[in-house]
C-alpha cells in the first residue's frame, strides 16, 4: 500500500512566522501535490511537482512556496503566515503516467493565531 | 479549464436506503473521473475511477458510478447504505494530457441515520 506521511496532524503558529509542512511518500511516485481544504470550497491545488527540483503553481499559490530536493519529500512553506492561511493542508502523490489516481496523507490542520 | 459541480452539500439518508450523490463536470477535452471518500480526521481515499471503456464502474464498499458523456455527469450510487458510510464524498476530474492534475468538487456530506 502507498503511504503518504505528513509530519504533523495539528500545528499552531503565530502570524508572521515561517512555517514548514513536510510530506513523505514511500512508493517512488514522480508526482506530488499540495492542497488546502476549506469548508464549502473543497480541495484547491496550491503547488505540484513532477520531478525533483521541479515545481508548478496550482490554482492558489500566493503566500506559499515549495521545495522538492528528494523524490520522496515535498515541503510546503508559508513564508510569512497569516490568519487566512488557517486551514487543513493535504499532501498527495501519484505515479507519473497519465490517469493515475492520487494517494493522500491524513492532513495537517494548521491554525495561525 | 475544467470544473466540477456537486450540487448537494449534504445528503441525509436512512440506513439500508439507496443513495445517489450527484456530480457534473465541464471540460473542453476528454477526462478521467474519480470519486474519493473522506472519513472524519482522515485524508482522502479512492472509491472508484473511470478511465475508459464501460461507463459503469464499481468501486470499494459497494459503491458504483456511471459515466454519462452526453450529460457530463458521473453520479455515485449505493443500493443500501450503512452507518459506516457516513463521510464526505468528493468528485474529481483530470483532463487527458493534463498531467494528473485533479480539480475537485466542493464535496457532499453523506449522513446515514438509523
Amino acid at each position: 500500500d502507498v503511504k503518504v506521511t505528513q509530519s504533523s496532524r495539528y500545528l499552531v503558529k503565530r502570524t508572521g512566522e515561517k512555517v514548514f509542512l513536510e510530506c513523505v511518500q514511500d512508493m517512488d511516485h514522480e508526482n506530488m501535490f499540495w492542497y488546502r481544504q476549506d469548508p464549502g470550497l473543497g480541495l484547491r491545488l496550491i503547488y505540484f511537482s513532477y520531478d525533483v527540483k521541479m515545481k508548478e503553481k496550482g490554482d492558489i499559490p500566493e503566500g506559499y512556496s515549495v521545495s522538492r530536493e528528494k523524490k520522496e519529500r515535498f515541503s510546503l512553506i508559508l513564508e510569512s503566515a497569516s490568519t487566512n492561511q488557517t486551514s487543513m493542508y493535504l499532501c498527495a502523490s501519484s505515479l507519473g503516467t497519465e490517469n493515475q489516481p492520487q494517494h493522500f496523507g491524513d492532513g495537517t490542520r494548521l491554525s495561525i493565531l | 479549464a475544467q470544473s466540477v459541480t456537486q450540487l448537494d452539500s449534504q445528503v441525509p439518508v436512512f440506513e439500508e436506503a439507496p443513495v445517489e450523490l450527484r456530480c457534473n463536470y465541464s471540460s473542453s477535452v476528454s477526462v478521467y473521473l474519480f470519486w474519493y471518500v473522506q472519513y472524519p480526521n482522515q485524508g482522502l481515499q479512492l472509491l472508484l475511477k473511470y478511465l475508459s471503456g464501460s461507463t459503469l464502474v464499481k468501486g470499494i464498499n459497494g459503491f458504483e458510478a456511471e459515466f454519462n458523456k452526453s450529460q457530463t455527469s458521473f453520479h455515485l450510487r449505493k443500493p443500501s447504505v450503512h452507518i459506516s458510510d457516513t463521510a464526505e464524498y468528493f468528485c474529481a476530474v483530470s483532463e487527458m494530457g493534463g498531467g494528473n492534475k485533479l480539480t475537485f468538487g466542493t464535496g457532499t456530506q453523506l449522513k446515514v441515520e438509523l
